[in-house]
C-alpha cells in the first residue's frame, strides 16, 4: 500500500532556531515530491521535487530529495513566528488516469518568540 | 486569492439536511479533486475528476456525491451525513497529462459541522 510518513509529528522550537522536517515514502510509480505549508485554510505550495540530490531554495527554507533513501527533508533556518504552521509533505504518482497525490499526516512547528 | 475558490467557507447542517459544497478554479487547469481533512489523519482524497470523468471514488459513502459540469467547477453534494462527517473540506484542481509537472492548488476549504 502507498504511503508516505513525516516526522516529528510536532515540533516547538524558539525564534531563531533552525528545524528541520523529515518525509518518507512508499509509492509505486513515483513521479515527484511536494512540500505544502497549511496556516489555517488552503495548503500553499512550497517546493516540488523531482531529482535526487538537487536542493530547492527560497528563501530560508529549502528541500532536498534522495530517491534511494526514499525521502526528503525540509529545513527552516533563523525560524520566525510566522513559520508556525502545519507542513504537508506529498508524494505523486503516475497512474494511466492522470495523476495520484499520497498525503502524510503533517508536522505541527510552533515558533515561539 | 488562491487561484480555486470554495464556497461556503463554514456549513452547519443537521443529519437530515441537503446541502452542496462548490468549488471553482480559475488556472486553467484539467482536474480537479476533492479531499477530506480530519485531525491527526492525512488528507484522504474522495473525489478525482481529469478531463472531466471521474477517475476515483475511494470506497466513499454514498452520502457524498461529486458533480463535474465543466472543467472550471466541482460540487459536493451532501446528505443524511454523520457527525463523524464533520471535518475540513479541501477543493484542488491540477494539470494532468503535461511536463513538467503541476502541483496541487489547493482552495480555503469549508469547514463542515454535523450536528
Amino acid at each position: 500500500e502507498d504511503k508516505v510518513v513525516q516526522s516529528p509529528l510536532s515540533l516547538v522550537v524558539h525564534e531563531g532556531d533552525t528545524v528541520t522536517l523529515n518525509c518518507s515514502y512508499e509509492v509505486t510509480n513515483f513521479r515527484s515530491l511536494l512540500w505544502y505549508k497549511q496556516e489555517k485554510k488552503a495548503p500553499t505550495f512550497l517546493f516540488m521535487l523531482t531529482s535526487s540530490g538537487i536542493e530547492k531554495k527560497s528563501g530560508r527554507l529549502s528541500s532536498i530529495l534522495d530517491k534511494k533513501e526514499l525521502s526528503s527533508i525540509l529545513n527552516i533556518t533563523a525560524t520566525q513566528t510566522g513559520d508556525s504552521a502545519i507542513y504537508l509533505c506529498a508524494v505523486e504518482a503516475i497512474t494511466n488516469t492522470g495523476n495520484q497525490f499520497y498525503f502524510g499526516t503533517g508536522t505541527s512547528l510552533t515558533v515561539i518568540p | 486569492e488562491t487561484g480555486v475558490t470554495q464556497t461556503p467557507r463554514h456549513l452547519v447542517m443537521g443529519m437530515t439536511n441537503k446541502k452542496s459544497l462548490k468549488c471553482e478554479q480559475h488556472l486553467g487547469h484539467n482536474a480537479m479533486y476533492w479531499y477530506k481533512q480530519s485531525a491527526k489523519k492525512p488528507l484522504e482524497l474522495m473525489f478525482v475528476y481529469s478531463l472531466e470523468e471521474r477517475v476515483e471514488n475511494n470506497s466513499v459513502p454514498s452520502r457524498f456525491s461529486p458533480e463535474c459540469p465543466n472543467s472550471s467547477h466541482l460540487f459536493l453534494h451532501l446528505h443524511t451525513l454523520q457527525p463523524e462527517d464533520s471535518a475540513l473540506y479541501l477543493c484542488a484542481s491540477s494539470q494532468v497529462f503535461q511536463d513538467p509537472n503541476s502541483p496541487l492548488h489547493f482552495g480555503n476549504g469549508t469547514r463542515l459541522t454535523v450536528t
